[in-house]
């Protein structure tokens, strides 16, 4: 149990379908974190929530909306996708703050398997 | 800026032999560094990280990885390779800062030979 949820694990849609990917964390962190692993690249961060407020947006384009209702939920829409969006969808989180905050790791969900047809 | 460097995309061990997965960063401060691991379908999860004191850092698993800062390294090591090892591991780097952001390289993956 990694304390970090993410569903669906798998998603197939089609380039003008709109679907959502759900995290959920279970660790009393406040922030969050959204990354794209595709094939043969490095984790790339696309955006980061701390207590609900964006503090990160990675030059991600416009067809991903991020939603951090509350500091244990994160939300990743999406609509309109492109093939080169097929990738792992990963969340994470981690307490942010002052001290010893800065010295704690990232807790990852199993991620999302997302294809675009 | 941060950046991670890990020096072969893929490595080969027999099981019983010694696993050393290279790593090197670059930081223009004094930086935090993190092993991640990750098998099939799943996310990855926390082998050990370096933030202060001593240098020597052991983590899960048998695994250990030294930060030394004169060669900008923290190579992972274990001695004697088991077929479970078998996984894609990930070296990144943080600066502490305000939004803990993580700066990852791009992945070895360790394949173990019976």
């Amino acid at each position: 149990e990694t304390g970090v949820t993410q569903t669906p694990r798998h998603l197939v849609m089609g380039m003008t379908n709109k679907k959502s990917l759900k995290c959920e964390q279970h660790l009393g962190h406040n922030a969050m974190y959204w990354y794209k692993q595709s094939a043969k690249k490095p984790l790339e961060l696309m955006f980061v929530y701390n207590f609900k407020e964006q503090t990160e947006n990675n030059s991600v384009p416009s067809r991903f909306s991020p939603e951090c209702p509350n500091s244990s939920h994160l939300f990743l829409h999406l609509h309109t996708l492109q093939p080169e969006d097929s990738a792992l969808y990963l969340c994470a989180s981690s307490p942010i703050g002052m001290g010893e905050s800065s010295n704690q790791p990232q807790h990852f969900g199993d991620g999302t398997r997302l294809s675009i047809l | 800026a941060q950046s991670v460097t890990q020096l072969g995309s893929h490595v080969s061990v027999s099981e019983g032999a010694l696993v050393l997965l290279r790593c090197n960063y670059s930081s223009s401060v004094p930086p935090y560094l993190f092993w991640y691991v990750q098998y099939p379908n799943q996310g990855l999860q926390l082998l050990l990280k370096y933030t202060t004191g001593a240098t020597l850092v052991k983590g899960i698993n048998g695994f250990e990885a030294e930060f030394k800062k004169s060669e900008t390294s923290f190579h992972l090591t274990k001695p004697s390779a088991h077929m479970s090892d078998a996984a894609e591991y990930f070296c990144a780097v943080s600066d502490g800062g305000a939004t803990n952001k993580l700066i990852f390289g791009t992945g070895t993956l360790l394949a173990v030979q019976p």
